[in-house]
């Protein structure tokens, strides 16, 4: 058990369905993250929470849209997406260091969100 | 564009035989490298490093960072079925106070007994 638990673990949606992902980390951390991992390539970044702001958003279509009411969850609500969204969904947190920027954070992910796009 | 790339893709070797994973990246704002090590499920951690020449073991498995030649390899000694899986290295190069990972395309290893 890693601290960061996500729910559901698996979801099949249709097309014009709406569902949202939930992650929650217990950690105390204060930077969590959503990633993308289809199959047969490497992990991608979509969105990085720093204190509860959008820092990050690496040209994630907007079907995605993330929210992150406090530092302890992170939502990913999703809407018409499409087969090729179908993916491992893993959400991550690490503490953020307040310094001058040189910092070594680990992130620790949780189980992930097996999302099947119908 | 900040890029790490993995050797081999795939790896299949029997029970008992030394591996060894290659890690290099391009990358802006270095600060660290990660090693994780993923089968079903996220991936979990296994290495994190931040300093050159300076190896970090776990049991079995150690492993090590170039700065200069900007890589990194992972080591697994005497293998065992269970070290089947994915094995990803990601670099932290942030330039910031928060973490952003950019990781490889990962090595597949696959130990037969």
């Amino acid at each position: 058990e890693t601290g960061v638990t996500q729910t559901p673990r698996h979801l099949v949606m249709g097309m014009t369905n709406k569902k949202s992902l939930k992650c929650e980390q217990h950690l105390g951390h204060n930077a969590m993250y959503w990633y993308k991992q289809s199959a047969k390539k490497p992990l991608e970044l979509m969105f990085v929470y720093s204190l509860e702001e959008r820092v990050e958003n690496n040209s994630v279509p907007s079907r995605f849209s993330p929210e992150c009411p406090n530092s302890s969850h992170l939502f990913l609500h999703l809407h018409t997406l499409q087969p090729e969204d179908s993916a491992l969904y893993l959400c991550a947190s690490s503490q953020e260091k307040a310094t001058s920027g040189i910092g070594q954070e680990t992130q620790y992910f949780g189980p992930g969100t097996r999302l099947l796009v119908l | 564009e900040d890029k790490v790339v993995q050797s081999p893709l795939s790896l299949v070797v029997h029970e008992g035989d030394t591996v060894t994973l290659n890690c290099s990246y391009e990358v802006t704002n270095f600060r660290s490298l990660l090693w994780y090590k993923q089968e079903k499920k996220a991936p979990t951690f296994l290495f994190m490093l931040t300093s050159s020449g300076i190896e970090k073991k776990s049991g079995r498995l150690s492993s090590i960072l170039d700065k200069k030649e900007l890589f990194s390899i992972l080591n697994i000694t005497a293998t065992q079925t269970g070290d089947s899986a994915i094995y990803l290295c990601a670099v932290d190069a942030g330039g910031t106070s928060y973490g952003k990972l950019t990781f490889g395309q990962g090595t597949i290893l696959t130990v037969h007994p």
